[in-house]
């Protein structure tokens, strides 16, 4: 069964950083290609960022280019999301997600979570 | 403003059957496949079709989807008050080169 669990969500000010976290558990992490998606309260889904499954390759959001970096560590099934800069409207939670199968590249299983919070 | 449109609402009531349009263009749903997601207030989403129309095992088969050209659709047959949630599409963008969400339809069951 695939697991993915976040963590390193906080309550943070203005302009400060923070690195979240996202344990993988149940399938072969180095083959799935890994997201993060983001919700702010009450409102819709946004991708936030996307690594290949060797970690060479990375998209953004505009809204989070230059300021955010996505990386994995496949020997310990790890992946990351250095936040910078962060403004209000970073504010959400943060999911991570992998790809539904190695050949099947989408969006696919939701770990639940990790609330960031960005208010001075 | 969503790269993929949804209707913000639908509704139905208990065994009817209920429609989610998701519209995109040529550099996502054009050429690339369509995934959607069921979401309840407070908790991750869950993806209920892949690859347009295919049903991850555990999803019932009351749940389809189908793509023609440029948009995509869920449906919903025999509808029930557990299927009140809000519903997402996504895609890959190529223009974009990004992941793209629509911005969910609440389906309420009356």
């Amino acid at each position: 069964e695939v697991q993915l669990v976040e963590s390193g969500g906080d309550l943070v000010q203005p302009g400060r950083s923070l690195r979240l976290s996202c344990a993988a558990s149940g399938f072969t992490f180095s083959a799935f290609y890994m997201y993060w998606v983001r919700q702010a309260p009450g409102k819709g889904l946004v991708w936030v960022a996307r690594i290949t499954n060797g970690g060479s390759g990375t998209n953004y959001a505009d809204s989070v280019r230059g300021r955010f970096t996505i990386s994995r560590d496949n020997a310990n099934n790890m992946l990351y999301l250095q936040l910078n800069s962060l403004t209000a409207e970073d504010t959400a939670v943060y999911y991570c997600a992998s790809a539904w199968g190695e050949v099947v590249p989408g969006v696919g299983h939701w770990g639940r979570g990790t609330l960031v919070a960005v208010s001075p | 403003q969503s790269v993929l449109t949804q209707p913000p609402s639908a509704s139905g009531t208990p065994g009817q059957r209920v429609t989610i349009s998701c519209s995109g263009s040529s550099s996502n749903i054009g050429s690339q496949s369509v995934y959607w997601y069921q979401q309840f207030p407070g908790t991750a989403p869950k993806l209920i079709i892949y690859r347009n129309d295919q049903r991850p095992s555990g999803v019932p088969g009351r749940f389809s989807g189908s793509k023609s050209g440029t948009s995509a659709s869920l449906a919903i047959s025999g509808l029930r008050s557990e299927d009140e949630a809000d519903y997402y599409c996504g895609t890959w963008d190529d223009s974009l080169s990004g992941w793209v969400f629509g911005g969910g339809t609440k389906l309420t069951v009356l």
